[in-house]
């Protein structure tokens, strides 16, 4: 869906950089829900937030990953000290909670060399 | 391991056709399903979902089957064109959870649609 806007669409970071992807819902939704697509494979959840909050991290690495959705701007997925494994793309959804349908953005993909 | 999945990685189709993508899933509690369409470089957009208490539902061009007797499903497009080729998820939300937005997703179907 084109509410969502995720940034930037590329990024390349070498191993041991930091790397922060953005999103921003669609108007209105409060809920983000951040996903990691290895090439030829499905989306894998990662955390589910609402405004400054964090529902459910169950799908994030304990290290390295964290996530953040302010009340004021985007909400935010930081990779610290990336490692090549980390190359992926990642996609953020949002809704306004419960059972609404979820809009995706189109994705940033991660290269690290 | 998934809860959800898919028989065939690959379908290969002329323009016109009729394409059926299946799915399986092995939690019969399970109550919800979507389709997703991801094309190249994009994010999935959903194309049609269905509830466990229909057999059947029919969006344009596509049709989704559940029979929860063997938990599986089914997408069908009809007379699939070029616009189609895509990678077809299934897709459901986690279980027990309050959220359509936390979604358990298989591991797709590449279909190919040639003119």
């Amino acid at each position: 869906n084109a509410g969502v806007m995720q940034n930037p669409r590329h990024l390349v970071r070498r191993r041991g950089q930091e790397a922060r992807l953005r999103c921003s819902p669609v108007k209105g939704h409060s809920h983000v829900y951040w996903y990691r697509q290895l090439p030829e494979e499905g989306l894998k959840f990662m955390v589910y937030l609402q405004k400054e909050n964090i529902i459910d991290e169950s799908g994030m690495p304990k290290e390295r990953f964290s996530a953040e959705f302010p009340k004021e701007g985007p909400s935010i997925l930081r990779i610290q000290q990336v490692v090549r494994g980390d190359s992926a793309a990642y996609f953020c959804a949002t809704n306004q909670g419960g059972d609404t349908e979820a809009f995706f953005g189109q994705g940033t993909r991660l290269t690290v060399v | 391991g998934e809860s959800v999945g898919l028989h065939l990685p690959t379908l290969s189709v002329q323009e016109g056709d009729n394409s059926i993508i299946n799915c399986a899933y092995s939690n019969s509690a399970s109550d919800y399903f979507i389709w997703y369409k991801q094309e190249s470089g994009k994010g999935p957009q959903f194309i049609i979902d269905i509830r466990s208490n229909m057999d059947k539902r029919q969006g344009q061009r596509v049709t989704v089957l559940l029979n929860k007797t063997v938990k599986h499903l089914s997408l069908q497009i009809a007379a699939t064109q070029p616009g189609d080729s895509a990678v077809y998820f299934c897709a459901e939300p986690n279980a027990g959870g309050t959220s359509y937005g936390k979604l358990t997703f298989g591991q797709g179907t590449i279909l190919t649609v040639h003119p």
